[in-house]
């Protein structure tokens, strides 16, 4: 069974600039979160989608959004980008049989220069 | 709100040394508690959980107990090996009846172990 996958790995951007980062969750997996990891604020929880709808929301300002589609594939978004959005960004899957148990991918490491 | 706090680290043992790793919380309900581990370059991979009080986590020769009088969840291992060597965060989750998954994270503890 293939894990959770996000992409791209990499990704650098200048401030301004928009970003969109991709996670598909586990075959079967409905719930997606992401969560903000930096060597400062260690990991902050972003947002997390059920079945296309947004369950959970962390206080990250209004440039941060979301979404999850029909085959529970999600994006989040960052837009005008600040120095301090340069972080991991890691995504996690859990299933509705198994609560509270997060599978999650390798992240996303955004640079904003 | 609910926050975990842990030892910082580096935490630096040699292999076979035994290993403590201290994690507290604060928490109103009864949360779910876990540890977690990331290897370099990896995202987090669930070690350990227990969901309510007295409950005894383990996976891998690690351990944690659910301690709700001293509100802790400690990690510890008899025994560590150099594969050991990574971050462990403790966690825990506002669970039900509260409809969502999300964890709450330590800042986390950075385990060096040489040979």
């Amino acid at each position: 069974k293939a894990g959770v996958t996000q992409t791209p790995r990499y990704l650098i951007k200048t401030r301004g600039q928009q970003v969109t980062l991709s996670c598909s969750p586990i075959s079967g997996h409905r719930s997606v979160s992401w969560y903000q990891q930096t060597p400062g604020q260690g990991l902050q929880f972003l947002f997390e989608y059920f079945s296309e709808t947004q369950r959970n929301k962390g206080n990250f300002p209004g440039r941060f959004s979301g979404r999850q589609f029909s085959n529970s594939r999600s994006e989040m978004n960052v837009s005008t980008l600040e120095l301090g959005d340069s972080a991991l960004y890691l995504c996690a899957s859990s299933s509705d049989r198994v609560r509270e148990k997060l599978f999650f991918g390798s992240g996303t490491q955004l640079s904003v220069l | 709100g609910n926050s975990v706090t842990q030892m910082e680290g580096p935490v630096t043992l040699s292999e076979e040394a035994f290993l403590t790793i201290n994690c507290t919380y604060t928490a109103t309900g009864y949360p779910s508690l876990f540890w977690y581990v990331q290897y370099p370059g990896e995202g987090l991979q669930l070690l350990l959980k227990a969901t309510k009080a007295d409950d005894k986590g383990s996976n891998k020769g690690f351990e944690a107990t659910y301690r709700k009088e001293t509100t802790s969840f400690h990690l510890e291992k008899g025994s560590v090996q150099v594969s050991d060597s990574a971050v462990y965060f403790c966690a825990l989750s506002e669970g039900p009846p509260r409809n969502t998954d999300k964890l709450i994270f330590g800042t986390g503890t950075r385990l060096q172990v040489f040979p």
